[in-house]
């Protein structure tokens, strides 16, 4: 697509119920990265994927957040049993190999857990 | 390994006064440095980027930034700001040595006032 698609923009969960957070990269984009932007804070890390792979975990703050990518292109990073801390923006972006291009983000998904 | 420190986390000023935003870096071996910047309830979009060759780096909206190696740091400026230009800024430093992935500084918000 045009540009790094992020569904949905926005997401009201339950604490304690499992979420689904939604990349679609720019096609042809072989790297992808995964931060989380808390209120009034900077980008925090949580995972990159070269291709299908992940050589990097070790920003994922919990072992309740997973994420896979699949066929080199779309990625889901999952959020099981959702706390109150996990609301923020999660942001997605992608990069061709190497990344010094610079990223393309996208809008992000807001997720709020009451 | 890398880090980025952006001194100011707010930086008020007036219409059509020149501004100023920090950025100081360490890193071991040959830097590439971004600055991005993100409007209110939306990604991040690439302002400029330093990867080699002239220190002085023009980007959008007017933009510009002045690699210094003996300082360490890449301020980013614009000789008079608009309301527009409210909104957060990020410094961002990769190397070799990362897999060319980015680290962030935790952001400095603009605001532009009339």
């Amino acid at each position: 697509g045009a540009g790094v698609s992020q569904s949905p923009s926005n997401k009201v969960t339950e604490k304690g119920k499992d979420v689904e957070l939604r990349c679609d990269p720019i096609s042809g984009h072989t790297a992808l990265y995964w931060y989380r932007q808390s209120l009034g804070q900077g980008l925090e890390f949580l995972i990159y994927f070269q291709g299908n792979s992940a050589p990097d975990k070790s920003g994922l703050p919990s072992d309740r957040f997973s994420a896979e990518r699949t066929g080199g292109s779309v990625s889901t990073l999952t959020i099981q049993r959702t706390q109150q801390e996990d609301s923020a923006v999660y942001l997605c972006a992608s990069s061709l190999a190497g990344g010094l291009a610079g990223y393309t983000f996208g809008s992000g998904t807001r997720l709020t857990v009451v | 390994a890398q880090s980025v420190t952006q001194l100011d986390s707010q930086v008020p000023v007036f219409e059509e006064a020149p501004v100023e935003l920090r950025c100081n870096y360490s890193s071991s071996v040959s830097v590439y440095l971004f600055w991005y910047v993100q409007y209110p309830n939306q990604g991040l979009q690439l302002l400029l980027k330093y990867l080699s060759g002239s220190t002085l780096v023009k980007g959008i909206n007017g933009f510009e930034a002045e690699f210094n190696k003996s300082q360490t740091s890449f301020h980013l400026r614009k000789p008079s700001v608009h309301i527009s230009d409210t909104a957060e800024y990020f410094c961002a430093v990769s190397d070799q040595n990362a897999g060319n992935m980015l680290t962030f500084g935790g952001g400095t918000r603009l605001m532009v006032k009339p």
